[in-house]
């Protein structure tokens, strides 16, 4: 039973466009919301979180935004870099301080220059 | 640099051995580390929680005597992959969380298993 599931396997994006990655979640326990970059054979890098209690957090060139009743949650990242080409991973807790994390499924992406 | 790291980074064993991996926070205590395990072009599925001083606590399907985890100190997790079969083969994440910066979840380089 996946309980976080991006359903976009793969994105490509063009370099200085906005990459958008999605993320559905089902366990409506779930209110810590964490992306993380990741390139094979390596561990992830955390990239931003969000709390159930908003429903937008910016950092830079990343943005997520919460949508609680649609159980939905994205990733903007605005302008897109060469350097971005990675999987990316959401992942959900449920609560703030709970360490362990639920992971989607990943979607990988690829900014094309 | 690495707050959280893993050794080795890759591993090859024979079927029927064993095979340990460590996890070491480097800056900070952890009470509690994580182990992921990933298949190629799968998601990170938590195995379990190491617990420092205290027994693991085992996600649903771990075999808990095949996957040994050992918490013996406030830096150190390590998981033993015991009689280790070809479907072992997969790559292992640990994380940690320090606890003295905002929760912030830290995780391991990995480590790449292949039983052969």
């Amino acid at each position: 039973d996946q309980q976080v599931k991006q359903n976009s396997p793969s994105l490509s994006v063009q370099e200085g466009r906005i990459s958008i990655l999605n993320c559905d979640y089902t366990n409506s326990m779930f209110d810590y919301f964490l992306w993380y970059k990741k390139y094979p054979a390596e561990g992830p890098t955390f990239l931003i979180s969000i709390s159930s209690i908003k429903d937008k957090n910016e950092d830079g060139r990343f943005t997520v935004f919460l949508n609680k009743s649609a159980k939905h949650l994205s990733l903007h990242i605005v302008p897109s870099q060469p350097g971005d080409s990675a999987v990316y991973f959401c992942a959900a807790s449920e609560n703030f301080g709970n360490e362990k994390l639920t992971f989607g499924t990943g979607t990988r992406l690829t900014i094309i220059p | 640099g690495a707050v959280v790291s893993q050794h080795p980074s890759r591993v090859i064993c024979k079927s029927g051995t064993s095979v340990k991996i460590e996890c070491r926070s480097l800056d900070f205590q952890a009470t509690t580390m994580f182990w992921y395990r990933q298949f190629p072009k799968k998601s990170l599925m938590l195995m379990a929680t190491s617990n420092e001083g205290s027994k693991a606590t085992y996600e649903q399907g771990v075999e808990k005597d095949k996957f040994l985890i050992n918490h013996a100190s406030l830096t150190l997790s390590t998981l033993t992959v015991t009689s280790a079969h070809p479907e072992d083969s997969s790559f292992y994440i640990c994380s940690a969380s320090n606890r003295g910066s905002g929760n912030t979840i830290y995780f391991g380089e990995g480590s790449w298993l292949t039983v052969v």
